[in-house]
């Protein structure tokens, strides 16, 4: 079946603009993560959805960054007053489920995006 | 806090040399530790983890808890190798799924 699918798969815009990351998830996946990836660096977590609620937001840096999922499949990533020190790969993840159900040997792998590549000038 | 270091950000071998990638850890908590690979031009996507004890690729990691670290081994490098390895550490509690990944490290087999 289709991977997770991320647009778009670039973005340019300019310092203080309002941008908005979509992320389509793997069928059926109920856990979607979001990391970002800057240049040289190894992918840091953002945001983690269990459904439609965030179940872990401790990786958003600011205020300036929001992350939706309102009907549990389709998570949207809305970064407002975007600066240049946002510029990065913005990664999606989805895995079957997320939290741990006491079988470790049941970690549900995630499976990642190609990412979203954002610009800001 | 949890942290995930990648010392070597670039690794060159000759094809059909051992190669080693070195990855060390700090957790308070039981770590689960992953290995994950991007080809060129591929995404990023899991190559091994340490609970399921497997061998891909020809590839191994062993868990050292005591010296905190997951390095990756291959005994013998073939030139399809050659990629961008992350180590990545995964959370426990209700942050499970969490993963934290290290600098990475960029592998060239050369033929």
């Amino acid at each position: 079946g289709a991977g997770v699918s991320q647009t778009p798969s670039n973005k340019v815009t300019e310092k203080g603009k309002y941008v908005e990351l979509r992320c389509d998830p793997i069928s059926g996946h109920t856990a979607l993560y979001w990391y970002r990836q800057s240049l040289g660096q190894g992918p840091e977590f953002l945001i983690y959805f269990q459904g439609t609620g965030a179940a872990d937001d401790s990786g958003l840096p600011n205020d300036r960054f929001f992350a939706v999922r309102p009907e549990g499949s389709v998570s949207t990533l809305k970064i407002q007053r975007t600066e240049r020190g946002d510029s990065a790969v913005y990664l999606c993840a989805s895995s079957l489920r997320g939290v741990s159900l006491g079988d470790r040997s049941s970690y549900n792998e995630q499976f990642f995006g190609p990412g979203t590549r954002l610009t800001v000038l | 806090a949890q942290r995930v270091t990648q010392p070597e950000k670039l690794l060159s071998v000759f094809k059909g040399a051992p190669v080693e990638l070195k990855c060390n850890y700090s957790y308070s908590g039981s770590p689960e530790l992953f290995w994950y690979v991007q080809y060129s031009r591929q995404r990023l996507q899991l190559l091994l983890r340490h609970i399921s004890r497997e061998s891909i690729k020809g590839f191994t990691a062993d868990l050292n808890k005591g010296e905190t670290s997951f390095h990756l081994k291959k005994p013998f490098a073939q030139e399809e190798d050659s990629a961008m390895y992350y180590c990545a550490l995964g959370a426990g509690g209700t942050s499970y799924g969490k993963l934290t990944f290290g600098q990475g490290t960029i592998l060239t087999v050369h033929p």
